[in-house]
């Protein structure tokens, strides 16, 4: 069974600091990675993927990617009170695009 | 471009009783998925279809959930007869293609079983 683990929180951090969310999965063969947001109550929405080693940024978030070590994290840069949410974990095996989902980080963006 | 749609919003029924969800995934988009999402976890992949053929459904149960997507455009996801522990948000997803491509969620089904 493909397991993505993730901190379920909450993590809390000031608005304005960097709130960092981290991802460990099982399968060594995974490609496509996935940090989907989802706020209480709504559906989940992309708002980064990544597919090779290293950084990838996108305005304040950053996703990290190594797969040696089987780890992807998010970086949120100057969080602010609407990133407040719960952070999705995906992962795709590649192929026919079986992807699996942590259970996700919830995030508190304190005013 | 519309989204993904879904009904209906929310479904209160009692055990052993039957449900029916519909979804129409965003025009073009070849792959369809259907999650549980139950109340603190991730969304559980039920089934995926590629067009109109099915791609994965190992963690459906069979014995009472049934889906298909007749002419490869929506789908429909019924439970018979529903349990307890039915009661989550479902929801629906398309993706362009199964090449690692972005997944669009419905609003989803909130079901209630008593």
């Amino acid at each position: 069974q493909k397991e993505v683990e993730q901190n379920s929180g909450p993590l809390s951090v000031p608005e304005g600091a960097i709130a960092s969310l981290n991802c460990t999965y099982s399968d060594r063969v995974s490609q496509s990675f996935f940090w989907y947001r989802q706020y209480s109550g709504k559906s989940p929405e992309l708002i980064m993927s990544i597919y090779s080693n290293g950084d990838k940024e996108d305005g304040r978030f950053t996703a990290q990617l190594n797969k040696a070590s089987q780890y992807v994290s998010l970086l949120i840069r100057d969080s602010q009170p609407s990133d407040s949410a719960t952070y999705l974990c995906a992962v795709d095996e590649g192929g026919y695009q079986k992807v699996t989902f942590g259970t996700g980080t919830k995030l508190q963006v304190i005013p | 471009e519309a989204g993904v749609a879904q009904s209906p919003r929310y479904k209160i029924i009692e055990k052993r009783q039957s449900v029916a969800f519909w979804c129409n995934p965003i025009s073009g988009h070849a792959t369809l998925y259907w999650y549980q999402q139950i109340l603190g976890q991730g969304p559980k992949l039920l089934i995926q279809f590629q067009n109109n053929g099915v791609v994965d459904d190992s963690q459906l149960p069979k014995d009472r959930f049934s889906a298909e997507r007749l002419k490869g455009v929506d789908s429909t996801l019924k439970i018979q007869p529903a349990k307890l522990e039915d009661s989550a948000v479902y929801l629906c997803a398309s993706s362009l293609d199964d090449r690692g491509e972005t997944q669009y969620f419905g609003p989803g089904t909130r079901l209630l079983v008593l």
